[in-house]
């Protein structure tokens, strides 16, 4: 069945350093993929998402592209802020699917 | 805010007692879903709903039902609460569009003693 597999944390970094979260999937077919965002004691907000091949999806100074031939969707930024700490998840859904299917997460701290 | 609230927002309750959760939604969304998230696990699916009456399990259902007996509504009933039950729950609904994207509720932390 389909599956994510992202990067485990803790990941602790500096105000300003670069963020990257790696994601790779499992899936038959074209699936969307997505990054959620989850700040403390809150639901999940989607962050981004794409949905064919080579399509970046952008939000919030984060980016990710959908790369079919690695089958990954790595999150980026540039320059984070503490606001920037959270949990990360990846997450897809496969063509003519109803469920998401979730990585486990990664834990990001910023620190000033 | 796809106008999605979930109650109660904490509880805490005994091995063997029933629970119920409840999702509500606004905006007249088909589909529902509900979710246990666990540490390591990130979120995994316990039931969904693809309209009024109308439901099926997810991965992880054994101990969980469910009814949708109004569009806006989507209970969760654990029948006998369990300790492996402890989690953190999230209602999600399905917009559909362009993407179908789901949204999520604000979570209902439940702890089983």
């Amino acid at each position: 069945g389909d599956s994510v597999t992202q990067m485990e944390g803790p990941v602790t970094l500096s105000e300003e350093a670069f963020l990257t979260i790696n994601c790779t999937y499992t899936a038959t077919g074209y699936p969307s993929l997505f990054w959620y965002v989850q700040y403390p004691g809150e639901g999940l907000q989607l962050l981004l998402k794409a949905t064919k091949a080579d399509d970046k999806g952008s939000n919030k100074g984060f980016e990710a592209t959908y790369r079919k031939e690695t089958t990954s969707f790595h999150l980026e930024k540039g320059s984070v802020q503490v606001s920037d700490s959270a949990v990360y998840f990846c997450a897809l859904i496969g063509s003519n699917d109803y469920k998401l299917s979730f990585g486990a997460g990664t834990t990001v701290t910023v620190r000033a | 805010d796809a106008g999605i609230t979930q109650s109660p927002r904490h509880k805490v309750t005994e091995t063997g007692t029933p629970v119920t959760l409840r999702c509500h939604q606004t905006e007249n969304h088909r589909y529902m879903y509900w979710y246990r998230q666990d540490p390591g696990h990130g979120l995994r699916l316990i039931h969904y709903s693809y309209g009024v009456k109308d439901t099926d399990k997810g991965e992880v259902s054994d101990g969980y039902s469910v009814s949708r007996s109004k569009t806006e509504d989507f209970l969760l009933t654990l029948e006998s609460a369990t300790s492996s039950q402890t989690s953190v729950y999230f209602c999600a609904i399905r917009a559909t569009g362009e993407v179908e994207t789901q949204y999520f509720g604000p979570g209902t932390r439940l702890l089983v003693l």
